[in-house]
């Protein structure tokens, strides 16, 4: 099993909501990232994490809050969004954060803030 | 910050060759990726350097020179389905590693 799940693949919120992101991988993978992508523009970094432990925060603004229950699955908590958060949220997860692994990218998760 | 540069567009006709370049800081470097992406749908892995030099995987090429903060992918003998936008991510080492795509490089392939 190669793959990286998310749900949900679309998501609508306002700004006063609060929601999640969720990303779940088995392929025994120790390091999960969070990226944010626009449109036609590459996938920015937001977090990494490695054994479970937040080892990288973009200075992402703090209305998006990351979590690593365990080793298979992120979360992206979101409180009070902006319309310039939409956008298409990847999660990937590699076998470790250094060394010759790829990541594995999810589907994406496509949020509109209205 | 590190600005890793990429042609924005390429055209090439289906069975040519096409090379897309990567330019990079080289400060700090620990790797580079190339990754595909179709028109709504997630990066894949296409190819990994860490050293200087050619890896070859069936069609696709990547070269790495560290030094020139430089690299190559070579698509060869294009087929239509190769449209899509190629990716390169560099890997810096900070706290653990943190990856910086580059720009990306929309390749469309003509009939």
């Amino acid at each position: 099993d190669t793959e990286v799940t998310q749900t949900p693949k679309h998501l609508v919120m306002g700004m006063t909501n609060k929601k999640s992101l969720k990303c779940e991988q088995h392929m025994g993978h120790r390091a999960m990232y969070w990226y944010k992508q626009k449109a036609k523009k590459p996938p920015e970094l937001m977090f990494v994490y490695s054994y479970e432990k937040l080892s990288i925060n973009e200075s992402v603004p703090s209305r998006f809050s990351p979590e690593c229950p365990n080793s298979s699955l992120l979360n992206l908590h979101l409180h009070a969004l902006q319309p310039e958060d939409s956008a298409l949220y990847l999660c990937a997860s590699s076998q470790e954060a250094g060394g010759p692994y790829e990541q594995y990218f999810g589907p994406g998760t496509r949020l509109t803030v209205t | 910050g590190q600005n890793i540069d990429q042609p924005t567009e390429m055209t090439a006709t289906e069975g040519a060759i096409v090379q897309i370049n990567c330019t990079y800081q080289t400060s700090g470097f620990n790797g580079l990726f190339w990754y595909q992406q179709h028109a709504g749908e997630a990066p894949t892995f296409l190819s990994y350097n860490v050293l200087d030099g050619l890896e070859e995987k069936g069609r696709f090429s990547s070269f790495l020179s560290r030094s020139k903060g430089y690299s190559y992918l070579l698509l060869k003998e294009l087929q239509m389905k190769d449209s899509a936008s190629y990716l390169c991510a560099v890997r810096f080492p900070s706290g653990t590693y943190k990856y910086i795509f580059g720009t990306g490089t929309r390749l469309k392939v003509l009939a």
